[in-house]
């Protein structure tokens, strides 16, 4: 089974600029999140989406952070405009959904944002 | 919302001797906890997860206990090996409600041979 795919693997940005991350979820994977993790830090939620819609984005800057899931597959997080808090790890995990199913996430490996 | 709370956020040991982690979570609704690995430049990978049903659940070396009274649950691990030095995340989840995992702050576990 392929896992969580996720590029650019690193990203360097000045700040005020525009930055946008990918992710393909394994296939058949109903609920994708977005988690931001600051060096030192655990996860923290950006955005949950169940298929194509939004169950939780509580925790999105949306003043500067958006995010899509197109078809229900992939997803595109951005930052615009970036500021200097915002250097840190980007990681999109997906998971299978059912009253009886598994909940365990997948990570991807991430993308490591670094704004100057 | 729910809060985790992690310690140690570092831990040191010898080889072969036990790891154990705690953790303790606010929102008695909660009622999965699962246990990741996460090694340098890696995304977080899950090693065991317990469901509040059950109060304790066993993988080779690696435990987790739950205490759904105190709101608390632990990652034990027996006969540590150097390979086993990483970061470990707790978290916790309503699957009822389909809330989204939130995690503790982590523990930088360094096993020394």
């Amino acid at each position: 089974e392929a896992g969580v795919a996720q590029s650019p693997r690193y990203k360097i940005i000045e700040k005020r600029q525009s930055v946008a991350f990918w992710c393909n979820p394994i296939s058949g994977h109903a609920t994708l999140y977005w988690y931001q993790q600051i060096l030192g830090q655990g996860p923290k939620l950006l955005i949950q989406f169940q298929n194509n819609g939004v169950v939780d984005d509580s925790q999105l800057p949306k003043d500067r952070f958006s995010a899509e899931r197109l078809k229900g597959v992939d997803s595109t997080l951005k930052i615009q405009p970036a500021k200097l808090e915002d250097s840190a790890v980007y990681l999109c995990a997906s998971s299978p959904r059912g009253p009886s199913g598994a909940y365990g996430y997948t990570f991807g490996s991430g993308t490591r944002l670094t704004v100057v | 919302g729910e809060n985790v709370e992690q310690h140690p956020s570092t831990l040191s040991v010898q080889e072969g001797d036990s790891a154990v982690i705690k953790c303790t979570y606010s929102d008695s609704a909660s009622n999965y906890f699962p246990w990741y690995k996460q090694e340098l430049g890696k995304g977080p990978q899950l090693i065991i997860d317990i469901r509040s049903n059950v109060g304790e659940k066993k993988d080779q070396r690696i435990a987790v206990t739950l205490n759904k009274t105190a709101k608390h649950f632990s990652l034990h691990i027996t006969e540590t090996q150097p390979e086993d030095s990483a970061v470990y995340f707790c978290a916790a989840s309503d699957t009822q409600a389909g809330t989204a995992l939130i995690f503790g702050k982590g523990t930088t576990l360094s096993v020394s041979s």
